[in-house]
């Protein structure tokens, strides 16, 4: 079956210092890719997509490229900040839409100092 | 903008009672979901539901079950609430067309004791 796995964490950082949190995926077909965020005591939000292969997805200075050659799709920022921390999930989808159930990877949570 | 509420933010409740958690989503979506969130597991989907009565197992449905009477509200049962239930609890909708992803409710954390 489908299955998103995600770098060990937690991660910690300075502000400022670059993010890269690594995600790698198994699906049968050509999955929709996700990137989540979960701010202490709320609920996930959607970050970034990306539909098809070498597409980008970008939002808030984080971005995410679907690597389908590499089977990835790895989170990054230039310059992390105090209110980044947070915990990140790498989900994808096998529905032709945005839709249908979602595959979630176990989460890293980020921590930035200042 | 699309908002999903759960009912609870917090819960505690002893072993062997039945519990019910509400969601209720404010934009007509066809889609509903309830996961449960545990340290170093992620997101596990307990059931769904893409329309009214109609409901769907994920991969984790042992122990609970699901009503949707209505569109806008799904709601999760435990029949007789263990302490391995002890969890955060997802609920997200989803309209079941092209767009930006789920949008999930802030979530309830419920302890069983």
């Amino acid at each position: 079956g489908d299955s998103v796995t995600q770098m060990e964490g937690p991660v910690t950082l300075s502000e400022e210092a670059f993010l890269t949190i690594n995600c790698t995926y198994t699906a049968t077909g050509y999955p929709s890719l996700f990137w989540y965020v979960q701010y202490p005591g709320e609920g996930l939000q959607l970050l970034l997509k990306a539909t098809k292969a070498d597409d980008k997805g970008s939002n808030k200075g984080f971005e995410a490229t679907y690597r389908k050659e590499t089977t990835s799709f790895h989170l990054e920022k230039g310059s992390v900040q105090v209110s980044d921390s947070a915990v990140y999930f790498c989900a994808l989808s096998e529905g032709e839409t945005s839709g249908s159930r979602l595959t979630f990877g176990e989460g890293t949570q980020l921590t930035v100092n200042p | 903008d699309v908002k999903v509420t759960q009912s609870s933010r917090y819960l505690v409740k002893r072993t062997g009672e039945k519990v019910f958690l509400e969601c209720v989503q404010d934009m007509d979506h066809e889609n509903m979901f309830w996961y449960r969130q545990d340290p170093g597991l992620g997101l596990r989907l307990i059931y769904f539901s893409y329309d009214v009565k109609m409901k769907e197992k994920g991969d984790i449905p042992e122990g609970y079950s699901v009503s949707r009477e209505k569109k806008e509200r799904f709601s999760l049962i435990l029949e007789s609430a263990s302490t391995n239930q002890t969890s955060m609890y997802l609920c997200a909708s989803f309209p079941g067309t092209e767009n930006y992803g789920y949008t999930f409710g802030s979530g309830t954390r419920l302890t069983v004791v």
